[in-house]
Order: structure tokens, then C-alpha cells, then sequence
């Protein structure tokens, strides 16, 4: 079984400032992580994807996301927000039988001029 | 480039009548899936087709059946609508493996009054 937990369900920045939205997954098997963004009014859309290949993932629109075994983390990170970040970010993982995607409850980041 | 697409975009429904959400990919993916979407719970699956000609329950199935007509659909059914499932549905696709992600439609909107 797995489960996503979203620390923090609304979280406001100033642009400009550091994004830092948490994620911690639990699995029984070895996991695939992925972030998804979803602007208002529409479906969601990758943000990047850990594999296996590398612990620090690089994705669209300047995010990367670490993945730490130990801490079983996954937080997204981007240096410097700007307004069009503004929208609702999924946590979601994978690893189970029939490749079933669980999400997070989902964090609403706000950006402030 | 179509990816997934969902029909309708919105709907409303009186209590007690029945409708079909429709769903068609056209990337030749294997695996297709069903979620709603309620404020603060993220993403539930109802219902998943792993491949053509068969279809499971998800976590949420109560109330909904699901047909995978081939390999690009996969419809969703509400026979007797109920205010509680008032939601946004998406459609989603992914190809067989768990580290691909999904392509998700853009959802229904649907309302029961």
C-alpha cells in the first residue's frame, strides 16, 4: 500500500521569494515520485518524475525535487517564485501493481507581489 | 496532438437520472483511469482499465461502472446520480509501466441537483 502527505495545504510567497512545498510518501515497494501542477480551471500537468535515476530531479518551469530514502521526502523546490507559479501542486506516487497513481491532498501556493 | 479528451466539459444532473462521461486517448496507451476531485481530498480513483478488456475498482467505486470500449476509451457511468457526487472528474492515461506518469484530460464538471 502507499499514501502521499502534503504538509501544508495552502502556502503563500512573496515573488521572488523560495518555494519549498513538502511531500512525504510511504511504500512498500520502491517508489516512482511525481510532482503535478494544476492551474485553475484545467487538468493536470507533469512537473517532473523521480525514476530511479537520479535523487535530485530537474523539471519545467525552473522546479527540481529531491528524493531522500531516509527521510522519505520529496519535497519541490524553486529559488525564486513568480506569479505564474500560482497554482494547486499534487504529490502523487506510484509503484504498486497496475502502475496506480496515489496523490496528496494537494498544496495551494499563493504568490504575493 | 489531442492527448486525452473528455466529454462533456460540464454537466448538471437532477437527482436520480443517469449519465455516460466519456473519455478517448489517442497516444495508443494501455492503462486508463478514473478520478474525482473534491476541495481538499486531491485525487480518489474510482475505477482503472489496466489493458483492454479489463477493468478494477479504485478506492471510491460506489455509485459508478465503467466500460473499456477499446483500446483509445474508457466511459464512465452514473446510473442513478447522487448530490454526493458532485465533483470534477479527469480522465487519465499512461502507458505500461509505473514510471511514466500519467496525461490527464481536462475534466468534467458535474453538478447534481
Amino acid at each position: 500500500a502507499q499514501s502521499v502527505t502534503q504538509l501544508g495545504s495552502h502556502v503563500s510567497v512573496s515573488e521572488g521569494a523560495l518555494v519549498l512545498l513538502r511531500c512525504n510518501y510511504s511504500s512498500s515497494v520502491p517508489p516512482y515520485l511525481f510532482w503535478y501542477v494544476q492551474y485553475p480551471n484545467q487538468g493536470l500537468q507533469l512537473l517532473l518524475k523521480y525514476t530511479s535515476a537520479a535523487t535530485l530531479v530537474k523539471g519545467i518551469n525552473g522546479f527540481e525535487a529531491e528524493f531522500k530514502k531516509s527521510e522519505t521526502s520529496f519535497h519541490l523546490t524553486k529559488p525564486s517564485a513568480h506569479m505564474s507559479d500560482a497554482a494547486e501542486y499534487f504529490c502523487a506516487v506510484s509503484g504498486g501493481s497496475n502502475y496506480k497513481l496515489t496523490f496528496g491532498k494537494g498544496t495551494l501556493l499563493t504568490v504575493n507581489p | 496532438n489531442a492527448g486525452v479528451t473528455q466529454t462533456p466539459k460540464f454537466q448538471v444532473l437532477k437527482t436520480g437520472q443517469s449519465m455516460t462521461l466519456q473519455c478517448a486517448q489517442d497516444m495508443n496507451h494501455n492503462s486508463m483511469y478514473w478520478y474525482r476531485q473534491d476541495p481538499g481530498m486531491g485525487l480518489r480513483l474510482i475505477y482503472y482499465s489496466a489493458s483492454e478488456g479489463t477493468t478494477d475498482k479504485g478506492e471510491v467505486p460506489n455509485g459508478y461502472n465503467v466500460s473499456r470500449l477499446n483500446k483509445r476509451e474508457f466511459s464512465l457511468r452514473l446510473e442513478s446520480a447522487a448530490p454526493s457526487q458532485t465533483s470534477v472528474y479527469f480522465c487519465a492515461s499512461t502507458q505500461q509501466g509505473a514510471n511514466y506518469g500519467y496525461t490527464f484530460g481536462s475534466g468534467t464538471r458535474l453538478t447534481v441537483v
